[in-house]
């Protein structure tokens, strides 16, 4: 979706080496996540923020950190990458789905995806 | 947590119907159950969302027992480009921390 973009697309890094994906999006929404997705598996939740005073741990927060410096960016920072950080990372975001109901009815918007190689 | 299970493959052929099931045993009386639609090296896609009974939009339906315990993805006359992995999504209450996207159904379409 063009409305959310991350860049870079592709990074290799070194073991040991501080690297930032950040995330951009113009669809107004509050809510912003981060995910990691390793070859064949489903979409794992790194972090996720519901505005911008609001950041939450998701299920693999270890090694990660996150900084949301407005509603449109969302970036993700491995302190000291390690190779079985290597993974595409996803950055979405989302609607508050309907108005009354719990937020399971929000819709995700995901960006294109950075694909990232820690040697 | 309401954890979702999923046939990891399906194989078809185009011009058929296929229907990929999802159970979620736990899921809470105010979830919702969505279903996300991914290509290769790119971002999962919403496809189509539901509470109960039946909901049917352009691309698919969705059919939920009265218990909710399981959904049914519907996709008519399918063709190869459906080939993808689909997955079934059901939130954990308000705790988005505790939702996860499992490992998805990968449905490959033969001509």
């Amino acid at each position: 979706d063009a409305d959310v973009t991350q860049t870079p697309r592709n990074r290799i890094t070194k073991t040991g080496k501080r690297i930032m994906l950040e995330c951009s999006q113009t669809k107004g929404h509050d809510r912003m996540y981060w995910y990691r997705q390793d070859p064949g598996l489903g979409l794992r939740l790194i972090y996720y923020s519901f505005d911008v005073k609001d950041i939450n741990k998701g299920e693999i927060s270890d090694g990660y950190s996150v900084s949301r410096q407005a509603q449109a960016k969302f970036s993700l920072s491995l302190e000291s990458a390690i190779p079985n950080q290597t993974a595409l990372y996803f950055c979405a975001t989302s609607d508050e789905g309907l108005a009354g109901v719990t937020w399971s009815t929000e819709t995700q918007y995901f960006g294109p995806g950075t694909r990232l190689l820690v040697l | 947590l309401a954890k979702t299970t999923q046939p990891i493959s399906m194989d078809s052929y185009e011009g058929q119907e296929v229907n990929i099931t999802c159970s979620h045993n736990n899921i809470a009386t105010n979830d919702y159950i969505t279903w996300y639609q991914q290509f290769p090296s790119q971002g999962p896609r919403f496809i189509i969302q539901g509470y109960k009974t039946k909901v049917t939009n352009e691309v698919a339906s969705l059919f939920i027992p009265a218990d909710r315990k399981s959904s049914t993805l519907s996709l008519p006359r399918v063709s190869l480009s459906d080939t993808a992995v689909y997955y079934c999504l059901v939130g954990d209450g308000n705790n988005a921390g505790k939702s996860t996207f499992g490992d998805g159904t990968t449905l490959t379409v033969k001509p």
